[in-house]
């Protein structure tokens, strides 16, 4: 199946900062989509993007799908930032299963 | 509209134990799925529903049945309860599979197996 790699495991950032996160992903995917999971748990879809730019307020993510990766941009962050990032992708194949990353654990000191 | 909702929110087995959990959506969505996370890992697929009366293996379907009877809800049981199975489990949703579909998540129940 399809591996997926989130890095860096772990950011700390002083609130005001800016943070890319990355998603390598070792096959072709038609579906990618970035989470955030809050600190109570909570998992909110961020973007559904298995290529191209999105924006939605301070955060875009960009695919490159032919190098088989994602970059979710968090700018100007703030504490409600937070959290956990996860990437998951999903195979062209019928069978195959959405698999997610191990996440990145942000947080956002005041 | 209240999304998806799971029930219970806690629970705790002895081993051996049995139980099933609840999930249900009012969005009239055709997927279903039910994940578990483990501390400091992501979500792991335990099993899927494309639609009513349908169910499929995921990743880890091992110890888990689910059946989808009703379009709208997603049962996920377990028969034996093991230590192992001790996890967060989501339940979540999507409209269809691919293109331009995101799916949304319960807020999840966690087990504790004794």
């Amino acid at each position: 199946g399809i591996q997926v790699e989130q890095s860096p495991p772990d950011l700390i950032l002083q609130e005001g900062a800016n943070s890319t996160l990355r998603c390598n992903f070792s096959d072709s995917v038609n579906n990618l989509q970035w989470f955030h999971q809050n600190p109570w748990g909570q998992l909110i879809n961020l973007f559904y993007i298995p290529s191209g730019t999105k924006q939605n307020g301070r955060l875009s993510a960009t695919t490159v799908a032919t190098e088989r990766y994602s970059l979710l941009y968090i700018s100007s962050s703030q504490t409600t930032d937070s959290g956990v990032y996860f990437c998951a992708v999903e195979g062209y194949s019928s069978a195959s299963k959405i698999i997610f990353g191990s996440g990145t654990r942000l947080s956002i000191r005041p | 509209n209240a999304g998806v909702t799971q029930t219970p929110k806690f629970r705790v087995l002895k081993t051996g134990q049995s139980m099933t959990l609840l999930c249900a959506q009012d969005m009239n969505h055709e997927y279903m799925y039910w994940y578990r996370q483990d501390p400091g890992m992501g979500l792991r697929l335990i099993h899927y529903s494309v639609g009513e009366g349908t169910t499929a293996k995921g990743e880890v379907p091992d110890g888990y049945n689910v059946s989808r009877l009703k379009k709208q809800n997603f049962l996920l049981g377990l028969e034996s309860a093991a230590p192992s199975q001790t996890s967060v489990y989501f339940c979540a949703s999507s409209l269809d599979r691919g293109n331009q579909e995101t799916q949304y998540f319960g807020p999840g129940t966690r087990l504790l197996v004794l």
